[in-house]
């Protein structure tokens, strides 16, 4: 079973702090990778879609990719209460034709 | 423009009842997907299609049973409840499997 591990937190973030969220695969034949983000009660909604080593960014969110490392991360900066939410991570792989498979997800809780 | 639509959006069924979770989308996807989430875990895939008459197990397809004979509909099928079933269930699609999946509302289901 490929493996995608991310820490189930909570992480608590004082308002207008970075909040640093890390995800590891364990399958290499993975290349690229989704971010959704789930309010409480809620679908999933994409925040991030990265393909290549190094840094993305959008807004306020950035994604790192290390594949020779297998991680990738999500930083939040400037953390609203409005990002209190889950983060999932989806690593999309080479043998995957349909199958995605996520992780179980951070909880990120800004505090203000 | 509806996005992905589920129906119903609460059920409670009792243990050996059966029921068909109903999703329809309206932006002419490819792949459709069935996602299962309990409680502060992960999404769980449990039947994906790439087309209309191709349908594929995912990770949990056990007592679940899905049909695709248009590109708009993906119902999921649940034949004899037992109450492992009770969860929250999410249809989602994509263009492709390298696009952003967009989900429904999803299905509150218990099973007693």
């Amino acid at each position: 079973q490929k493996e995608v591990e991310q820490n189930s937190g909570p992480l608590s973030v004082p308002e207008g702090a970075i909040a640093s969220l890390n995800c590891t695969y364990s399958d290499r034949g993975s290349q690229s990778f989704f971010w959704y983000r789930q309010y409480s009660g809620k679908s999933p909604e994409l925040i991030m879609f990265i393909y290549s080593n190094g840094d993305k960014e959008d807004g306020r969110f950035t994604a790192q990719l290390n594949k020779a490392s297998q991680y990738v991360s999500l930083l939040i900066r400037d953390s609203q209460p409005s990002d209190s939410a889950t983060y999932l991570c989806a690593p999309l792989t080479t043998d995957s034709w349909g199958k995605f498979q996520f992780g179980a997800g951070t909880q990120v809780v800004v505090t203000p | 423009n509806a996005g992905v639509t589920q129906t119903p959006k609460f059920r409670i069924l009792k243990i050996g009842q059966s029921m068909t979770l109903q999703c329809t989308q309206d932006m002419n996807h490819n792949y459709m997907y069935w996602y299962r989430q309990d409680p502060g875990m992960g999404l769980k895939l449990i039947y994906y299609s790439v087309g209309a008459g191709i349908t594929d197990k995912g990770e949990v397809p056990n007592g679940y049973n899905v049909s695709r004979s248009t590109t708009e509909d993906f119902p999921l099928r649940l034949e004899l409840a037992a109450p492992s079933q009770t969860s929250v269930y999410f249809c989602a699609s994509s263009y492709s499997r390298i696009h952003e999946q967009y989900f429904g509302p999803g299905t509150r289901l218990t099973v007693t």
